[in-house]
């Protein structure tokens, strides 16, 4: 267990939907990072929050948002759904804004649009 | 922004071989440089990093090297074993404390 928690594990859904990818960071860790995994595409940065204020934003859709609450968790929420958006969501966590101690991942939301 | 490029993106060795995994970067503000294993369904973890004011780091039978200059860095695994199959990530800090990743090699270690 690497202290970062990520719900659901596994999501169905039909395409024009809306879903709620939610984390928990590991307990200190005050920065978030979302990343998007395809077969084809890798590790793709979507979005960083710190302290509950969006630090960068990487090649994430309109269609995606996300926040980072007072609590520290964070939701990345994908709307008007498309085939092309089924990937694995992770979530990952870091202890401050300057990788001292590089990130620990989630294990993931596995997002099927059908 | 940081572009991470990695070779190759296959790899099979026989067990006890040694395997080595090359990237490279575009970005010479860059100073993180760690490397990620996947297992097949798991979570990327943490096996090893560098940074950019040292060239070479070593953890039993994993050893990172960076060469500034050249803008390159490389994942050597020594006396391979078969639980060391899995898909591994370099990255290079981009700015903002985000990381960017190579696109992945899957290595494949045969008894």
């Amino acid at each position: 267990d690497s202290g970062v928690t990520q719900t659901p594990k596994h999501l169905i859904t039909a395409t024009g939907q809306r879903v709620t990818l939610r984390c928990s960071p590991r307990s200190g860790d005050l920065s978030v990072y979302w990343y998007q995994q395809s077969l084809d595409q890798g590790l793709q940065f979507l979005i960083h929050y710190y302290n509950g204020e969006e630090r960068a934003k990487g090649n994430i859709l309109e269609r995606f948002s996300a926040q980072q609450f007072p609590d520290l968790h964070s939701e990345l929420n994908l709307s008007s759904l498309e085939l092309g958006d089924s990937a694995l969501y992770f979530c990952a966590s870091s202890v401050d804004v300057g990788l001292s101690y590089g990130y620990t991942f989630g294990s993931g939301t596995r997002l099927t649009v059908v | 922004g940081e572009n991470v490029e990695q070779h190759p993106s296959t790899l099979s060795v026989q067990e006890g071989d040694s395997a080595v995994i090359k990237c490279t970067y575009s970005d010479s503000a860059s100073n993180y440089f760690p490397w990620y294993k996947q297992e097949l369904g798991k979570r990327p973890q943490l096996i090893i990093d560098i940074r950019s004011n040292v060239g070479e780091k070593k953890d039993q039978r994993i050893a990172v090297t960076l060469n500034k200059t050249a803008k390159h860095f490389s994942l050597h695994i020594t006396e391979t074993q078969p639980e060391d199959s899995a898909v591994y990530f370099c990255a290079g800090d981009s700015g903002y404390s985000t990381l960017t990743f190579g696109k992945g090699t899957m290595l494949l270690v045969s008894p």
